[in-house]
């Protein structure tokens, strides 16, 4: 099992840009989530999603966006990027409601 | 409002010089209370869960304490590749998690 998968790794935007963040996983999990890091901030919960077309909003979900069409994949949309969305973002899966999380390798985020 | 802290940010210790990290929490109903391991550059990595106060659990090195305010990780012994940041997290509503922001545990040989 690959576990959980995400692309790209790195990116950097231009204020105003678009870009889709992917996040694939093959544990055949329902929940899947999406988190921002920043510097001692601690992870930051974006969106989640408890089963395919079911999703819902975290701490922190202006200027985003999700979609889950499938079980395996659940990507992150961010519209007219700004600089205070400059973070590491991790996409993480788990098998049952409020159980422990798998984790992807992150993406790092830079918007100038 | 849930929340949860975790103490001290940063740690230094010589190989094996054993020590705690601490993790308090505040919510309302405690559904388990979790511990992570983060390496730079990597999403964390699933250690324990805790379900109740009296609770224990190890692995190797570790071990994971609960009462009914705060999570102790216990380090015995370390050995440099221990060094990462370990995370704390609880379950809160509906779905979502809560995260601590993090102890960096440097172990120097």
């Amino acid at each position: 099992n690959a576990g959980v998968t995400q692309t790209p790794k790195f990116r950097i935007l231009k204020i105003g840009q678009s870009m889709t963040l992917q996040c694939t996983q093959d544990m055949n999990h329902n929940y899947m989530y999406w988190y921002r890091q920043d510097p001692g901030m601690g992870l930051k919960l974006i969106y989640y999603s408890v089963g395919a077309g079911i999703t819902d909003k975290g701490e922190v979900p202006n200027g985003y966006n999700v979609s889950r069409s499938t079980t395996e994949d659940f990507p992150l949309r961010l519209e007219l990027a700004a600089p205070s969305q400059t973070s590491v973002y991790f996409c993480a899966s788990s098998y049952q409601d409020r159980g422990f999380s798998f984790f992807g390798p992150g993406t790092r985020l830079t918007v100038l | 409002e849930d929340q949860v802290t975790q103490s001290p940010e940063a740690l230094r210790l010589q190989e094996g010089e054993s020590s705690s990290l601490n993790c308090s929490y505040t919510v309302s109903g405690l559904r388990g209370l979790f511990w992570y391991r983060q390496d730079p550059g990597k999403g964390p990595e699933f250690l324990f869960t805790l379900y109740s106060a009296g609770e224990e659990k190890e692995k190797e090195r570790l071990k994971a304490t609960l009462t009914k305010k705060e999570s102790f990780l216990h380090i015995t012994a370390p050995k440099p590749e221990d060094s990462a940041t370990y995370l704390c997290a609880v379950p809160t509503t509906g779905n979502q998690f809560y995260f601590g922001t993090g102890t960096s545990l440097t172990v120097i040989p």
